[in-house]
């Protein structure tokens, strides 16, 4: 219950194209659902997060949609560049948890020039 | 833009002799967090710490494990008797505040340690 399933495991766009990475959760108490993004070497930097209370979150070219009937979170990447190649990581936290994050496994994203 | 800074970046160890892995948190904040990340998997929590006093930890966080702020700034990690399974990078985190009353704070990790215990 306190995993969170993401897929897939690795991902090729091409440049310009949309990437597509999808997570899942059991646990309703999970209340906080971050991205990170993961450059080889270095440590996961926050990318967007969004809260249960709401459907969909944009930033740029990020947007998280998300599904709570489902138990589904998603982040879309538009416009996919080279510069977006990393690993990205879906996480949940729950209260009254301390704010310890439960990752997913994690997606490399190869973007083709 | 304030950052979390790790020392060493690379670690290398005998199996059974103690490591510490130093943090300096972001500097107005209150949360600190230990993860690791075995090569090619995911992020797994290790502990949380606030006020001085563990706030959280995992069950890989064992007795192996301590975590300590002996000053204003560091904040440490220490592994008694390194096995061959320590072997990760090791992510600091902090944060401004805690993840409570439906407000969310966002966890700024640092780059990180390579531990490599032979």
């Amino acid at each position: 219950q306190q995993q969170v399933k993401q897929s897939p495991q690795s991902l090729i766009v091409q440049k310009g194209g949309i990437s597509i990475i999808n997570c899942a959760y059991e646990n309703t108490a999970f209340d906080y659902f971050p991205w990170y993004q993961q450059f080889p070497g270095k440590g996961p930097a926050l990318l967007i997060a969004i809260r249960p209370d709401v459907s969909e979150k944009k930033e740029g070219r990020f947007t998280i949609s998300f599904n709570k009937s489902a138990k589904q979170f998603s982040l879309h990447i538009m416009d996919s560049q080279p510069g977006d190649s990393a690993t990205y990581f879906c996480a949940a936290s729950m209260r009254p948890s301390q704010g310890n994050l439960i990752f997913g496994k994690g997606t490399k994203l190869s973007v083709k020039p | 833009e304030p950052e979390v800074t790790q020392t060493p970046s690379h670690q290398v160890t005998q199996m059974g002799q103690e490591v510490i892995l130093r943090c300096v948190p972001i500097s107005n904040h209150l949360y600190f967090y230990w993860y690791r990340q075995i090569l090619g998997q995911k992020v797994e929590f290790l502990v949380s710490f606030y006020n001085n006093e563990i706030s959280e930890k995992s069950e890989i966080f064992d007795d192996q494990f301590s975590v300590e702020r002996p000053d204003g700034s560091n904040f440490t990690l220490k592994i008694r008797s390194t096995k061959l399974e320590d072997s990760a990078m090791y992510f600091c985190a902090s944060s401004e505040a805690r993840f409570s009353a439906g407000i969310s704070y966002e966890q700024y990790f640092g780059p990180g340690t390579r531990l490599t215990v032979t």
